[in-house]
């Protein structure tokens, strides 16, 4: 399997609980891209690592959101006090390098998601 | 703020009819242009995509689109549907300048229908 990877599949989580979402990018692949997908907000970008390093994170929703990579590889999402609005499907995407810029497009690659629902 | 508008959340063809699906970005600098199609429970897989070049571009399963710079367009077109085109597709930008995380913008989606 040498596509995108994400852990779990489905999450189902008590209110104020802590989740940690997994994404397994392509290997090689030194961008890693985290987004939302909501019935209410559409496909939102949440933050961009470059190597091990996420120079913005504005894009994340609140300060209970995090993000962490390791290794220049696997990284995770980490919801603290989850709340019911954070019920989505959260998507990881990989690509060779960053997608836009003066560099030459690479093309991002996407997992199948995890869903998260928050009861 | 970039921001990307496709009309029409649902559209319904019937099968062998032209599909349009289109999209609107808001940049006065011409970004990276993608249409990606999402598939029932599944992640989204690009469809076609416009960097440089020849604006008219050809994607997978028979779709194309055209980047039109004076409309700010980027629609989808098939000449005829198919029962296995009914997902949901998405149009997204990618902005062009150095600072550029290269994140995707998306649109809010347009799912499609094909009748029988």
């Amino acid at each position: 399997g040498a596509g995108v990877s994400q852990s779990p599949s489905n999450k189902v989580t008590e209110k104020g609980k802590d989740v940690e979402l997994r994404c397994d990018p392509i290997s090689g692949h030194t961008a890693l891209y985290w987004y939302r997908q909501s019935l209410g907000q559409g496909l939102e970008f949440l933050i961009y690592f470059q190597g091990n390093s996420a120079p913005d994170k504005s894009g994340l929703p609140s300060d209970r959101f995090s993000a962490e990579r390791t290794g220049g590889s696997v990284s995770t999402l980490t919801i603290q006090r989850t709340q019911q609005e954070d019920s989505a499907v959260y998507l990881c995407a990989s690509s060779s390098s960053r997608t836009g810029g003066f560099s030459s497009y690479n093309e991002q690659f996407f997992g199948p998601g995890t869903r998260l629902t928050v009861l | 703020a970039q921001s990307v508008t496709q009309l029409g959340s649902h559209v319904s063809v019937s099968e062998g009819a032209l599909v349009l699906l289109r999209c609107n970005y808001s940049s006065s600098v011409p970004p990276y242009l993608f249409w990606y199609v999402q598939y029932p429970n599944q992640g989204l897989q690009l469809l076609l995509k416009y960097t440089t070049g020849a604006t008219l571009v050809k994607g997978i399963n028979g779709f194309e689109a055209e980047f039109k710079k004076s409309e700010t367009s980027f629609h989808l077109t098939k000449p005829s549907a198919h029962m296995s085109d009914a997902a949901e597709y998405f149009c997204a930008v990618s902005e062009q300048y150095g600072g550029s995380q290269g994140n995707l913008i998306f649109g809010k989606g347009t799912k499609l229908s094909v009748k029988p």
